[in-house]
């Protein structure tokens, strides 16, 4: 069974920094792309994505110079590094990947940008 | 970027009534990865239906998902209490992953 568990969150000042970590578990984690996706009140929003490699990746311009996702493949883990943090990247943030053409997400972890 | 527009925004319907749900896409689909989620207040998105029509493991047979291309649809066919929540579509076939801004069933 796929799962995917993220940590990480938290309450952070504008300007911190956060890394954010999701286990995976179920399916070979090196052969796929991975994404962070967020969840703010206007709806859900896809952050970044990894291949699974590591070797490629690409952001959102709302992210981008500021956000790093990142692999371990050894720890079936992927992280994304969250600096710069701003007021407007609060929300809950998602891992998600498709394995045999099934979307996979999951529960998220919540990270607040507040002073 | 594929572009998902859900209607309508909100669907006012009493138990036992069929729910029909819209989501269009600003251009096809591809593979037809067109995915079809449930959320409820303070939880995660919920799978209901993955490759269109196919349906999450453990999902009702009420729940059902139609369609191609650049139009798809999510059908429950009568609304238990349960149901009354945000349906989000979702499309996976093509980078970024993009999601439509969800559909609210509301009691009347």
């Amino acid at each position: 069974e796929v799962q995917l568990v993220e940590s990480g969150g938290g309450l952070v000042q504008p300007g911190g920094s956060l890394r954010l970590s999701c286990a995976a578990s179920g399916f070979t984690f090196s052969s796929y792309w991975m994404h962070w996706v967020r969840q703010i009140p206007e709806g859900l929003v896809w952050v970044s994505r990894i291949n699974g490699g590591g070797s490629t990746t690409n952001y959102a311009d709302s992210v981008k110079g500021r956000f790093t996702v990142s692999r371990d493949n050894a720890k079936n883990t992927l992280y994304l590094q969250m600096n710069s943090l701003r007021t407007e990247d609060t929300a809950v943030y998602y891992c998600a990947t498709w394995v045999g053409g099934v979307p996979y997400w999951g529960q998220g972890t919540l990270v607040t940008v507040s002073s | 970027e594929i572009v998902l527009t859900q209607s309508p925004g909100t669907l006012s319907l009493s138990p036992g009534e069929r729910a029909t749900l819209s989501c269009r896409a600003s251009q096809s689909v591809s593979s037809n990865y067109l995915a079809w989620s449930q959320q409820k207040p303070g939880q995660a998105p919920r799978l209901l239906i993955y490759g269109a029509s196919s349906r999450a493991t453990g999902i009702p047979d009420r729940f059902s998902g139609s369609g191609s291309g650049t139009d798809f649809t999510l059908t429950i066919s009568r609304l238990e209490p349960e149901d009354f929540a945000v349906y989000y579509c979702q499309q996976y076939g093509s980078s970024p992953l993009t999601f439509g801004g969800g559909t609210k069933v509301e009691i009347k």
